[in-house]
């Protein structure tokens, strides 16, 4: 089946240093992925909505310059978080549509391992 | 707005127990729905899903119908095992973007 892969799994960062999330569809093209973060024993929340070739669409309350996403393939999408500090801390997960499985979202999601970031 | 309403947890349970956690939904169209699940310590999980209305989803003993009358997608299984500890999400998705609930925490006694 369709697999979606993020690296890396784990980092740790010094507070105002960049970290790089990348995002991978394996054995698909996905003209749009997805980043959500997850804090400390809450729900995922849309970040934002990365389309190839184009601007990412950010969820309102997300900070565009702090969290650039880049789409600049069919396979790969990735979050940079500039200039971390501690409360960026979090758990940061993709998930990519695969078009070629037909419209609608049972059967054409699939998610990344997620990235646990931790800024010291 | 789309969102997703699932119990408050954490519920424990002793091994071989019944487990239901319940979901509710709001959405403006047909949402697909979906449970994901989260071990500790890692990523998440689909567990089952249902896209429309009556479908049931069903996965490791674990089932869900889509009841579109009552808004809802409960979660069941019949037996638990510890194995089964874990953090339940319940999901819609509407234009492919997912609405996550708040998460229930589930552990299993020996």
């Amino acid at each position: 089946g369709a697999v979606v892969s993020q690296h890396p799994s784990r980092v740790i960062c010094k507070s105002g240093t960049s970290v790089k999330i990348e995002c991978r569809s394996l054995d698909f093209q996905a003209t749009t992925m997805f980043w959500y973060r997850q804090f400390p024993k809450q729900s995922l929340m849309l970040m934002a909505t990365s389309n190839e070739g184009s601007k990412a669409t950010y969820e309102q309350g997300v900070e565009k310059d702090k969290f650039l996403i880049n789409h600049a393939s069919l396979t790969l999408s990735t979050l940079t978080v500039t200039s971390a500090h501690p409360e960026d801390s979090s758990f940061y997960i993709c998930s990519a549509r695969d078009p070629s499985r037909g419209p609608g979202s049972g059967n054409t999601i699939y998610f990344g391992e997620g990235s646990w970031l931790t800024v010291v | 707005g789309n969102s997703v309403t699932q119990m408050e947890g954490p519920v424990t349970l002793s091994e071989e127990a019944f487990l239901t956690i319940n979901c509710t939904y709001t959405a403006t169209g047909y949402p697909s729905l979906f449970w994901y699940v989260q071990y500790p310590g890692e990523g998440l999980q689909l567990l089952l899903k249902a896209t429309k209305a009556d479908d049931k989803g069903s996965n490791k003993g674990f089932e869900a119908t889509y009841r579109k009358e009552t808004t809802s997608f409960h979660l069941e299984k019949g037996s638990v095992q510890v194995s089964d500890s874990a953090v339940y999400f319940c999901a819609l998705s509407l234009d492919y973007k997912l609405s996550f609930g708040a998460g229930t925490t589930v552990t299993v006694r020996a």
